[in-house]
């Protein structure tokens, strides 16, 4: 089966960094994807990872380290805007070649003023 | 161009009635999934077409659940026999293809289902 952990709530302050861990257990690892939900809207994509390392996309940036099972989502200057629901989710490969995504519970960022 | 849509945005239904609800992906992306979001809950995968193959109907939860898509497109999915731990948020996705090495997946605004 799939395990996949993060934090359910975390708090910054505008203009801060915050990095959102999320640690995982799967077979067949085929990529990691980040997503942000607004509450009440659909979730849309914000970063993916496939090797290790760090990709970097404007203020948010993604790491991986698929010998750990761990990934963290890195949002810097952050907006109130950026108050949402930041959901972890793997893609695996399974026996019936589906390329699902199985996603964390969600972190709920609140960006204080 | 357009997104994924879905309607209706918001159903509400006596416990025992069929539902159906429907999505309209991505011009042009030959996979769809559907998803179920519950209160506080991760999105759970339900089904998955794939171009003119067999769907994976693997994360469907009994079966009062099915799916049908028409023409490579349309997709809906029916809950018969509704029972209030089927209220949730049920979110179609679509991608452009499997073999690629992103296939990133885009949501739909989602189906609120309320069971009475």
């Amino acid at each position: 089966g799939q395990n996949i952990d993060q934090p359910t709530e975390m708090t910054a302050t505008e203009g801060a960094i915050v990095q959102i861990n999320c640690t995982y257990q799967t077979s067949g690892f085929n990529g990691l994807f980040w997503y942000q939900q607004h509450a009440g809207e659909a979730p849309t994509f914000l970063s993916y990872n496939v090797l290790d390392g760090l990709e970097e996309k404007g203020r948010f940036s993604s790491f991986l380290s698929r010998s750990k099972g761990y990934s963290y989502l890195l949002l810097k200057e952050l907006q109130m805007k950026d108050s949402a629901s930041y959901l972890c989710a793997v893609r695996s490969i399974s026996s019936g070649s589906a390329r699902q995504l199985t996603f964390g519970s969600g972190t709920q960022l609140t960006v204080l003023p | 161009g357009a997104g994924v849509s879905q309607s209706p945005s918001n159903k509400v239904t006596e416990k025992g009635k069929d539902v159906e609800l429907r999505c309209d992906p991505i011009s042009g992306h030959t996979a769809l999934y559907w998803y179920r979001q519950s209160l506080g809950q991760g999105l759970e995968f339900l089904i998955y077409f794939q171009g003119n193959s067999a769907p994976d109907k693997s994360g469907l939860p009994s079966d009062r659940f099915s799916a049908e898509r028409t023409g490579g497109s349309v997709s809906t999915l029916t809950i018969q026999r509704t029972q209030q731990e089927d209220s949730a948020v049920y979110l179609c996705a679509s991608s452009r293809r499997t073999s690629g090495v992103t296939d990133t997946q885009y949501f739909g605004p989602g189906t609120r289902l309320t069971v009475l």
